[in-house]
This record gives C-alpha cells, sequence and structure tokens, in this order.
C-alpha cells in the first residue's frame, strides 16, 4: 500500500533553534518527493521537490536530504523564525499515472 | 503572473444540498487537480483533469464530480452534502506539456464549506 507518514505530528521550538522533520514512505514507483509549507488558511506553497537521484536540496534557511533506499526524507529548518510556524506537508509522486500520496504533515510552532 | 483563484472562499450549506465550486488555474497550466484536507484525514486527493479530461481518480464516492473547461478552468461539484463533507478544498495546477511529474503543483487558498 503506498503510504507517507511524518513525524512529529507537531513540534514547539524557540524562535532561531535549528529543528527537522521527517518523512517515510512506501510509495512506489517512486517518481519524487516534494515539501510543501502550509500557513494556517492559506495552500500549500511547494520548498523542494527531489528525484530519486538527489540527495540533497536547499531552499533559503530549508534543506531537505533524501535517501532513496531506505525510503526517508527530512526537512531540516536552520536558525527558525517567526514565520516559520506552519505545517509542513511531504508529498511522494508514483511515476504511473501521476499520482500524488501525502503525509498528515507536521504542524510547526515557532515560539519567540 | 496570478496564481490559482478558488471562489469562493467560503460557503456554508445544508445537508442534502449541493454545491459547486470554481478554481482558475495560473495561465498555461492546463493540470487542475482537487484535494479534500481535513484536520483528521489531511490532504486526499480528488481527481485531476488536463485538457478537459480526467487523468486520474481518488477514492471518493460518486458525489464527488468535476470537470474542466477549454480554458482548463475547473469546477468540482458535490451532491447530497454530508456532514463529513465540510472540509478546505483545494485546487492546484501544474504546467508542462503532458505527464511531468517534477512540475511543482500550484496551490490556490482554497474554499472552506462548512455543512450544517
Amino acid at each position: 500500500k503506498n503510504q507517507v507518514e511524518q513525524s512529529p505530528q507537531s513540534l514547539i521550538i524557540l524562535e532561531g533553534k535549528n529543528c527537522t522533520l521527517q518523512c517515510n514512505y512506501t510509495v512506489s514507483p517512486f517518481s519524487n518527493l516534494r515539501w510543501y509549507k502550509q500557513d494556517t488558511g492559506r495552500g500549500p506553497v511547494s520548498l523542494t521537490i527531489m528525484t530519486f537521484s538527489e540527495n540533497t536540496k536547499s531552499n533559503g534557511r530549508y534543506t531537505a536530504t533524501l535517501d532513496a533506499d531506505t525510503k526517508q526524507s527530512s526537512l531540516h529548518i536552520t536558525a527558525s523564525q517567526l514565520s516559520d510556524s506552519a505545517s509542513y506537508i511531504c508529498v511522494v509522486s508514483a511515476n504511473n499515472f501521476n499520482k500524488f500520496y501525502f503525509g498528515s504533515g507536521t504542524k510547526l510552532n515557532v515560539k519567540p | 503572473k496570478a496564481g490559482v483563484t478558488q471562489t469562493p472562499r467560503y460557503l456554508i450549506k445544508t445537508r442534502g444540498q449541493q454545491v459547486t465550486l470554481s478554481c482558475s488555474p495560473i495561465s498555461g497550466h492546463r493540470s487542475v487537480s482537487w484535494y479534500q484536507q481535513t484536520p483528521g484525514q489531511g490532504l486526499q486527493f480528488l481527481f485531476e483533469y488536463f485538457s478537459e479530461t480526467q487523468r486520474n481518480k481518488g477514492n471518493f464516492p460518486g458525489r464527488f464530480s468535476g470537470r474542466q473547461f477549454s480554458n482548463s478552468r475547473s469546477e468540482m461539484n458535490v451532491s447530497t452534502l454530508e456532514l463529513g463533507d465540510s472540509a478546505l478544498y483545494l485546487c492546484a495546477s501544474k504546467g508542462g506539456a503532458g505527464t511531468e511529474n517534477n512540475s511543482p503543483l500550484h496551490f490556490g487558498n482554497g474554499t472552506r464549506l462548512t455543512v450544517t
């Protein structure tokens, strides 16, 4: 069964600290993995997209890693800011029929 | 370039009614997909349209239907509304000429549907 699991479900950190969010998947055949940020009341916004051959991809203070062998990905946020408070969603795309599988998200709360 | 636009932003309906939601994709994007987001289930894929044809479908009952017009604008219809249909409905458009998987999804800000 194609599934995407994220952990932790929620996270509270202090402003300026780093954090790492996890995503494990069983989607096959794998095409790519994306991380999205969703602010409350808004649609998700793409942070990174990684294909099978990519191990690391950065977007400012966001760095995503992918281990296609263990089917794990992480999103590392450096020097967190209050504006990083949001839900982070991991999305895995399958090669067949252009389908997307969504994790349930990690809700990050950055406190001053 | 304008983003994905969804209307209306909020909607309140009564159980048993039907509802139609609208989505205008980014100019030039031919793929439009729809998602239901609830606190308990997260984001769930409803269906995808490409060039006016349904290309993919999720595991939702037939009460959920959609269509795409020649200008790529899409509508989603839910008939015989149930309380459990209360959710944020998101649409996303994707560029690319066909089945490219590596194009990012561009989401609208959704329609918040409340069924009473």
